[in-house]
């Protein structure tokens, strides 16, 4: 049972425009969200997290935003660049700060066309 | 800044054999993390370790152990490799003591079953 979900496989944006990642969760004990990127043959790279005491986190061009009712997370990057183009995770996890776990997404490839 | 170092980087064995995963975590991280990660799909957690103690365990077989050393180093060993081990592993570590608790990953391990 997938209790992260991102519904996306794919996303193609252009360059200086708006890319959007959704990430929908099913376990209502996840109290801590992250964002991954992933360059092909590299580990993941974090980029940005989000505490379920907040609905918002914002980080130069990536913003994080989190539905607690709706079980929802966006990852919001604008404007979009090239270099931008890699899979990106959606994580869960109980705890921040902890050393739990995290649950992953099956990521979302995001192209962005010059 | 130092990273998560993993090695080897690839690996070529057979079935039967036995292969040995090494990471080294950033310094002064106390946590490790193991996740293996099939084609096209989710990093999957195998197994943690917090101050050279098991924290957590998720669907790691039986063929497979690990541990985490006096200089935190940790080494995930797999005996009677199968074809389905095939996988990336990727370590990723982290430091309790943080209040953000995001985890680092390796550059990852690539295992080749034959």
């Amino acid at each position: 049972d997938q209790q992260v979900k991102q519904n996306s496989p794919s996303l193609s944006v252009q360059e200086g425009r708006i890319s959007i990642l959704n990430c929908d969760y099913t376990n209502s004990m996840f109290d801590y969200f992250l964002w991954y990127k992933k360059y092909p043959a590299e580990g993941p790279t974090f980029l940005i997290s989000i505490s379920s005491i907040k609905d918002k986190n914002e980080d130069g061009r990536f913003t994080v935003f989190l539905n607690k009712s709706a079980k929802h997370l966006s990852l919001h990057i604008v404007p979009s660049q090239p270099g931008d183009s890699a899979v990106y995770f959606c994580a869960a996890s109980p705890t921040q700060g902890g050393s739990e776990k995290l649950v992953f997404g099956k990521g979302t490839k995001l192209t962005v066309n010059p | 800044a130092a990273g998560v170092i993993q090695s080897p980087r690839h690996l070529i064995k057979e079935k039967r054999e036995t292969a040995t995963l090494k990471c080294y975590p950033i310094p002064r991280h106390d946590t490790v993390y193991w996740y293996q990660q099939g084609p096209g799909q989710d990093p999957q957690f195998l197994i943690s370790f917090y101050e050279k103690m098991q924290s957590d365990k998720g669907s790691i077989p039986d063929r497979f152990s690990a541990q985490q050393f006096s200089d935190y180093h940790s080494e995930l060993n797999m005996s009677s490799l199968e074809l389905g081990d095939s996988a990336l592993y990727f370590c990723a570590s982290s430091s309790i003591g943080t209040a953000s608790g995001e985890q680092y990953f390796g550059p990852g391990t690539r295992l080749t079953v034959t």
